[in-house]
């Protein structure tokens, strides 16, 4: 049980483009989703964190309108970078928790993006 | 602030050697500590935790952490190393309400045969 999928593992686009990537808890209903950005050989940058039907809370420096998270559903958060960069080449991973105040937190596979 | 530390970016051990991972954390109020372990381009999986009671911890594949609050540390450890061990092992904690996870800087462990 709990398992989180998303999709796609790998994109490719072209700068100037944008590219959404879905966060998908299979077998639970999660009340909350975070996505991280992960740049080669370090650690995870928590960017923003998601609640099924309200706004998402950014962390600092990230910019809100260059990624855009829509949490629609209790299965599902959708991370959409805006107007992509090379510079927003990188590997992002969601996570999702199945009910709030749960400190165990359940991953997906992770989205490599390439902007080129 | 809360704060997670891993000493050393790279351990290296040969297979059937004791593997030692070090994380130290900062913490104002009592922590929920993490390890996970991430293959190349995967997620993140769960190797244990610990929320409260028995502070030595196991987890999956035969590995264990202590924590200890007097020493602020929670090192993971597995007896014997085998070569499917090889992969990036993060530290983290949950601190506060916020129930956000703070990673450590992670630590690439390599098993030499």
């Amino acid at each position: 049980g709990a398992v989180v999928s998303q999709h796609p593992s790998w994109v490719i686009c072209k700068s100037g483009t944008s590219v959404k990537i879905e966060c998908r808890s299979l077998d639970f209903q999660a009340t909350t989703m975070f996505w991280y950005r992960q740049f080669p050989k370090q650690s995870l940058m928590l960017m923003a964190t998601s609640n099924e039907g309200s706004k998402a809370t950014y962390e600092q420096g990230v910019e809100k309108d260059k990624f855009l998270i829509n949490h629609a559903s209790l299965t599902l958060s959708t991370l959409t970078v805006t107007s992509a960069h090379p510079e927003d080449s990188s590997f992002y991973i969601c996570s999702a928790s199945r009910r709030t105040g749960e400190t165990e937190a359940f991953f997906g596979q992770g989205t490599r993006l390439t902007v080129v | 602030a809360q704060s997670v530390t891993q000493l050393g970016s790279h351990v290296s051990v040969s297979e059937g050697a004791l593997v030692l991972l070090r994380c130290n954390y900062s913490s104002s109020v009592p922590p929920y500590l993490f390890w996970y372990v991430q293959y190349p381009n995967q997620g993140l999986q769960l190797l244990l935790k610990y929320t409260t009671g028995a502070t030595l911890v196991k987890g999956i594949n035969g590995f264990e952490a202590e924590f200890k609050k007097s020493e602020t540390s929670f090192h993971l450890t597995k007896p014997s190393a085998h070569m499917s061990d090889a992969a990036e092992y993060f530290c983290a904690l949950v601190g506060d309400s916020s129930y956000k996870l703070i990673f450590g800087s992670g630590t690439r462990l390599l098993v030499r045969p």
